[in-house]
């Protein structure tokens, strides 16, 4: 079973801190990508990366950033965090045929 | 531009009771397109996608390219099957998938 872990499930800052997502899949995947959450707006899509140190903006990049140093971890970097970033952020490892396995999501409350 | 759109915000029906939810794509070349659910308190995983042309826990979608949908549909709706649904579009040229707004199945007793 591909497996695709989180670091913290729940992360509460405030204004201007910076905050890392963490992210790592175990199944050497190529594609990696960050989705912020929201009801009413589903999933959009942030950052994805199809390499080491390879990236390409999503639909919604402004605030963020990410890094991929190593092939199996995958970060999202809030320089300053602010209250509109308030999400549930998901990452997400890809298999060949194109189909996405998600981890269990990071909720982050910007107080 | 593409685009998924899912209608519905909230879908309620009752144990027994066909269930279809409803995804529209739009993109001008050979879609591929994906089911996701996300049960409560579990992460979002596949439920079905249209190359396989499989029943999943009952489900099954249909790519029809004429009025470009990919409708979500059960005959008989279990209460188990309450979760949040999402459509997913992968265009033929990007590993990208653009997902639509989701809506939500409520089965009730």
């Amino acid at each position: 079973d591909v497996k695709v872990t989180q670091s913290s499930r729940y992360l509460v800052k405030r204004t201007g801190e910076k905050v890392f997502l963490e992210c790592v899949q175990d199944m050497d995947h190529e594609n990696m990508f960050w989705y912020r959450q929201d009801p009413g707006l589903g999933l959009r899509l942030i950052y994805f990366s199809y390499d080491v140190k390879m990236k390409e903006k999503g639909d919604i990049p402004e605030g963020y950033s990410v890094s991929r140093e190593k092939k199996e971890r995958f970060s999202l970097i809030l320089e300053s965090a602010s209250t509109n970033q308030t999400s549930m952020y998901l990452c997400a490892s890809q298999v060949t045929t194109g189909e996405l396995f998600f981890g269990e999501g990071s909720r982050l409350t910007v107080l | 531009a593409q685009r998924v759109t899912q209608p519905e915000k909230l879908l309620s029906v009752f144990k027994g009771a066909p269930v279809e939810l409803k995804c529209n794509y739009s993109y001008s070349g050979s879609p591929e397109l994906f089911w996701y659910v996300q049960y409560s308190r579990q992460r979002l995983q596949l439920l079905l996608r249209h190359i396989s042309r499989e029943s999943i826990k009952g489900f099954t979608a249909d790519l029809n390219k004429g009025e470009t949908s990919f409708h979500l549909k059960k005959p008989f709706a279990q209460e188990e099957d309450s979760a949040m649904y999402y459509c997913a579009l992968r265009t033929y040229n990007t590993d990208k998938l653009i997902f639509g707004t989701g809506t939500r199945l409520q089965v009730f007793p």
